[in-house]
């Protein structure tokens, strides 16, 4: 069964602060994505990559970047976090055209 | 506009109801995806499909290309279904993965 490991669930960090988002999938995906989820929003893709150092813009890149040095992680970076970052982020990856298989979210609150 | 569009937003049903969530999309897709959403975060991937009809236990999808419409069918509901059920478009431009997301239907199954 595939697994998608996002490091924390829980997280609280200071206006300001760097962030660093991790994810980590075990089936050797290609693709992994990166979203938020906004009440009244929905999921919206912030960055994807369907290979090693391979990154893409999704649609609300601003504020983010991303970082794929081996296959099997994917993280997120605030570079410097605001409170508009407070969000729930998903993680995702999928083998080709398979379906996507999340991770359980991190819950990050910038104050 | 929204390029998917999901209803009803809210649904409570009793226990053994057969619910229809239902998924409108305005663009071409190479595939639809169900996804449900489980209080806590996670999410998990329930059907992907291009064409026709899907079973898998008491779910069911089905989809008509030409009326861009896809419905989700729940057959004796259960309190375990409570969760939000969110339907996700695939464009055919080729990026593989990169989902375009309804905001999700809440379903609320009373025992």
């Amino acid at each position: 069964d595939v697994k998608v490991t996002q490091s924390s669930r829980y997280l609280v960090k200071r206006t300001g602060e760097k962030v660093f988002l991790e994810c980590v999938q075990d089936m050797d995906h290609e693709n992994m994505f990166w979203y938020r989820q906004d009440p009244g929003l929905g999921l919206r893709l912030i960055y994807f990559s369907y290979d090693v150092k391979m990154k893409e813009k999704g649609d609300i890149p601003e504020g983010y970047s991303v970082s794929r040095e081996k296959k099997e992680r994917f993280s997120l970076i605030l570079e410097s976090a605001s409170t508009n970052q407070t969000s729930m982020y998903l993680c995702a990856s999928s083998f080709r055209v398979s379906p996507l298989h999340f991770g359980n979210g991190t819950r990050l609150t910038v104050t | 506009k929204n390029e998917v569009e999901q209803s009803p937003q809210n649904l409570t049903a009793q226990e053994g109801e057969f619910i229809t969530i239902n998924c409108s999309y305005s663009v071409g897709i190479s595939a639809l995806h169900w996804l449900q959403q489980h209080p806590g975060g996670g999410i998990v991937s329930l059907f992907m499909l291009s064409s026709g009809k899907k079973k898998h236990g008491r779910l069911i999808a089905t989809i008509n290309i030409q009326e861009k419409h896809s419905s989700l069918h729940i057959t004796a509901s259960h309190p375990r279904d409570s969760a939000v059920y969110i339907c996700a478009v695939e464009g055919d431009g080729g990026s593989q993965g990169n989902l375009i997301f309804g905001k999700g239907t809440k379903l609320s199954v009373k025992p």
